[in-house]
């Protein structure tokens, strides 16, 4: 079956640092791919989403490009803020499916 | 103003007792659905409903029964409460909820403690 894996289940980062959460997933055809992000007491809410191979999702500052060489979609930001601390899951939506795939999420802790 | 209403944000339950959570959204969809977040599994899928007709249920239980009386609420009600059921729950809602990709709009969620 689909699944999504995120080998990251904390990442402690100081500010300004370099960030990269890990998405790699299992679907045939063409899934697409989403990153979500969760902030304290909030719901998951979409970061971005994308499609189709080499197309590259963007926002607030974090990106990332979807790789079906490496059936990889992978999460970064080049420079992290203390107000980026949440938990951010990665998502597969396969055709057949009515549901969403998610990673297990990885909490993301920025050291002031 | 937040698009999708989550009542309450705080439940405490006995064990063997019954509870509702609401949940409306004002955001013109047409699919809904709930999820459980919990320190075992970060989120887990329970249903989907498109056009108020049950599309999947992933919950082994029947003790969850969703409850759709309009096209913009779909409350849960939990019967016979466990301490494993305490947990937070988060309605959510995609435009037409057709298998596909959707994005999907959360609620805010009911932290529900059953003790």
């Amino acid at each position: 079956g689909d699944s999504v894996t995120q080998t990251e289940g904390q990442v402690a980062l100081s500010e300004e640092d370099f960030l990269t959460i890990h998405c790699n997933y299992s679907a045939s055809g063409y899934p697409t791919l989403f990153w979500y992000v969760q902030y304290p007491g909030e719901g998951p809410q979409l970061l971005f989403r994308a499609s189709r191979d080499k197309e590259k999702g963007s926002s607030r500052g974090f990106e990332a490009t979807y790789d079906k060489g490496t059936t990889s979609f992978h999460l970064r930001k080049a420079s992290v803020q203390e107000s980026d601390s949440a938990v951010y899951y990665c998502a597969l939506s396969a055709d057949s499916n009515y549901q969403l795939i998610w990673g297990s999420g990885t909490k993301l802790i920025i050291k002031p | 103003d937040p698009k999708i209403i989550q009542k309450p944000k705080y439940l405490v339950a006995v064990t063997g007792s019954e509870k509702i959570l609401i949940c409306e959204q004002y955001l013109g969809h047409n699919a809904m659905y709930w999820y459980r977040q919990s320190a075992k599994k970060p989120l887990e899928f329970m249903f989907s409903y498109s056009y108020q007709k049950l599309m999947d249920n992933q919950t082994a239980s029947s003790r969850f029964q969703p409850q759709s009386s309009k096209k913009n609420h779909l409350d849960l009600q939990i019967t016979a409460l466990k301490p494993d059921d305490s947990a937070t729950y988060f309605c959510a809602s995609s435009q037409y909820g057709g298998a596909g990709a959707e994005t999907l709009y959360f609620g805010s969620g009911t932290r529900l403690t059953v003790l």
